[in-house]
């Protein structure tokens, strides 16, 4: 299979400690998308790279949160000094841009405790 | 501000039953997709409707857009139990500027039930 693939899948953390997520797209889609998601509400854009570059950020990406995609593939996602309202899960998704679908990973489940 | 509903919110239907599920949305686009979502799963793609009067349909569910009235629907017609589900409806902000940025309804939760 190869769809979009996230790691880890859950992730149990103090607040005040860093953590980071990983998101390896489908392989031909240049375009990568993070998404977050709270119990009972549809995921929220956070941000946006086509190949290396991030070209959009959401207002709900504060400093403490940081993305890359260094080589176009991959992309990581990063969030410091994590707080209580950082739990959620984070979801990742590709596309092929255009009108094309994007198609979201499994999620990355964030518990701060 | 932009804003994308969905009703009902929560949905309990009998199998063999049709329904109809509602996606307004306050911006102009003509692009809007709809997403099936099962527990712990993550989002999985049913329709992507790109012009006015567009209409798609996959086995039970078939999904329009009308975008001068801002409006998607998604029926559901002779409700079966695996169509249980959240269903969210998500417009696409390229209209507004941005590369594909999705804004989501809250979802509505279908249970079907013998």
């Amino acid at each position: 299979d190869t769809g979009v693939s996230q790691d880890p899948r859950h992730k149990i953390t103090k607040r005040g400690q860093n953590v980071t997520f990983r998101c390896d797209p489908i392989s031909e889609h240049n375009r990568l998308y993070w998404y977050r998601q709270t119990l009972g509400q549809g995921p929220e854009f956070l941000t946006y790279f086509q190949n290396e570059a991030q070209l959009e950020k959401s207002r709900l990406l504060s400093d403490r949160f940081s993305a890359e995609r260094p080589k176009g593939s991959f992309s990581t996602l990063e969030i410091q000094r994590t707080e209580q309202g950082d739990s959620a899960m984070y979801l990742c998704a590709s596309s092929l841009g255009g009108d094309q679908p994007q198609h979201f990973g499994d999620g990355t489940r964030l518990s701060i405790l | 501000e932009l804003k994308v509903e969905q009703n009902p919110l929560f949905l309990s239907m009998q199998e063999g039953k049709n329904y109809t599920i509602y996606c307004n949305y306050s911006t102009t686009s003509d692009r809007l997709y709809w997403y099936r979502q099962d527990p712990g799963k993550s989002l999985e793609s049913l329709f992507v409707l790109l012009s006015n009067g567009a209409v798609k349909q996959e086995g039970r569910l078939m999904a329009s857009l009308d975008t001068k009235a801002r409006l998607s629907t998604l029926h559901i017609t002779a409700a079966v139990h695996d169509l249980s589900a959240t269903y969210f409806c998500a417009v696409d902000m390229f209209m507004r500027g941005s590369q594909g940025n999705l804004i989501f309804g809250k979802g509505t939760k279908l249970s079907v039930k013998p």
